[in-house]
């Protein structure tokens, strides 16, 4: 394992659900990122979170919302989405201050029904 | 903000055969080229990265090289193998602060037996 971890592995919604994605990091890194992959725009990113505060926002609407609690611990709040939302979301971390690779977890794929 | 462009989006090439993917990058003052190879069902993994105060730098059948001035930068792969075929995304980073890697749209790699 890299380290990375994200959880559920797969998740099915219905547009009306609330639903959390949880991704967490052993690494000691300092910024953790969001990045959606769908056969449209591979590897779109949707959020940076350094030192816990958020840092950019790619223009993600708002039903997709971060929360960094602290600097292992990213989560992506869901809530009305739809079915084009459908794809693997992706959380990665590296360590802010060095600019070096980002580590990636498994992926959560996401199905909006 | 940076721009990635990477080519060809698929490649087919025979076993034993080499295979190269190319990459420009829109901001000069990138520094950091990384490689990433997803397999299908898999996370993206670092397979090979680059600085800007090097080249060319080898790593048994995987090369990567870098021309700062024309920005860009190449992935090669020789003698190829079916273990190859994957999904490879360059990417490129700015040493501003925690900026996020920005991606390719990748390439689909098939090593035909």
């Amino acid at each position: 394992e890299t380290g990375v971890t994200q959880t559920p592995r797969h998740l099915v919604m219905g547009m009306t659900n609330k639903k959390s994605l949880k991704c967490e990091q052993h690494l000691g890194h300092n910024a953790m990122y969001w990045y959606k992959q769908s056969a449209k725009k591979p590897l779109e990113l949707m959020f940076v979170y350094s030192l816990e505060e958020r840092v950019e926002n790619n223009s993600v609407p708002s039903r997709f919302s971060p929360e960094c609690p602290n600097s292992s611990h990213l989560f992506l709040h869901l809530h009305t989405l739809q079915p084009e939302d459908s794809a693997l979301y992706l959380c990665a971390s590296s360590q802010g201050s060095r600019n070096t690779e980002a580590f990636f977890g498994q992926g959560t794929r996401l199905t909006v029904v | 903000g940076e721009n990635v462009e990477q080519h060809p989006s698929t490649l087919s090439v025979q076993e034993g055969d080499s295979a190269v993917i190319k990459c420009t990058y829109s901001d000069s003052a990138s520094n950091y080229f990384p490689w990433y190879k997803q397999e299908l069902g898999k996370r993206p993994q670092l397979i090979i990265d680059i600085r800007s105060n090097v080249g060319e730098k080898k790593d048994q059948r995987i090369a990567v090289t870098l021309n700062k001035t024309a920005k860009h930068f190449s992935l090669h792969i020789t003698e190829t193998q079916p273990e190859d075929s994957a999904v490879y995304f360059c990417a490129a980073r700015t040493p501003s602060g925690n900026t996020p890697l920005v991606f390719g749209k990748g390439t689909r790699l098939s090593v035909i037996a």
